[in-house]
């Protein structure tokens, strides 16, 4: 069966410093992954996704993930990070042929200070 | 801009109470979700519905049931409510079946008491 790991429940960094979270997928075929961020008392917005081609996906907000089939993962990644980063992210894989019935991490909670 | 709306943000019920959460897109998608957000366990599907009149279940329809009526409006209907479906409740649409982003409501803050 499909599934989705984000191993780090909270982060904490500081604004300007370089930012990864993590992602492991488990599944057979060509997944379908996306992040998406909930900001506080709000609904989740898509960030970026990958469906094939360049395993480096440019998403909004200045954030990237890569996608690694080798390591099944697909780690979200920012250069420098501002307080309004602050938000829990969602790494989140589709299921085989149907990519609107989503499978979701349980989040990671992203704390900045300044 | 696409909007997906809740009819609330926090809502209190008591057990035994028949629950109704709405949930309306106003850019003519085709498709809309119902998930439940809880802590630790992140988002898991409900029910979905690609057309109007028809619906699926997802992972946890147990204890749900759901209407679509109109093509814009999406309903998640609790028939008797119980503690352990207090949760943040979030809706989502899509334009298109297959590979197209969904966009989230704010959510509905359901606490049963």
């Amino acid at each position: 069966a499909q599934s989705v790991t984000q191993p780090d429940i909270h982060i904490t960094v500081s604004e300007g410093a370089s930012l990864e979270l993590r992602c492991n997928y488990s599944y057979g075929a060509t997944p379908y992954l996306f992040w998406y961020v909930q900001s506080p008392g709000q609904g989740l917005q898509l960030l970026l996704k990958y469906f094939s081609g360049d395993t480096l996906v440019q998403g909004i907000k200045g954030f990237e993930a890569e996608f690694k089939r080798s390591q099944s993962s697909f780690n979200l990644r920012k250069p420098s990070v501002h307080w309004s980063d602050a938000a829990e992210y969602f790494c989140a894989v589709g299921r085989s042929y149907n990519t609107d019935k989503l499978i979701f991490g349980t989040g990671t909670r992203l704390q900045v200070f300044p | 801009d696409v909007k997906v709306t809740q009819s609330s943000r926090y809502l209190v019920k008591r057990t035994g109470e028949k629950v109704f959460l709405e949930c309306v897109q106003d850019m003519d998608h085709e498709n809309m979700f119902w998930y439940r957000q809880d802590p630790g366990l992140g988002l898991r599907l409900i029910y979905f519905s690609y057309d109007v009149k028809m619906k699926e279940k997802g992972d946890i329809p147990e204890g749900y049931s759901v209407s679509r009526e109109k093509k814009e409006r999406f309903s998640l209907i609790l028939e008797s409510a119980s503690t352990n479906q207090t949760s943040m409740y979030l809706c989502a649409s899509t334009k298109l079946r297959g590979t197209d982003t969904q966009y989230f409501g704010p959510g509905t803050r359901l606490t049963v008491l």
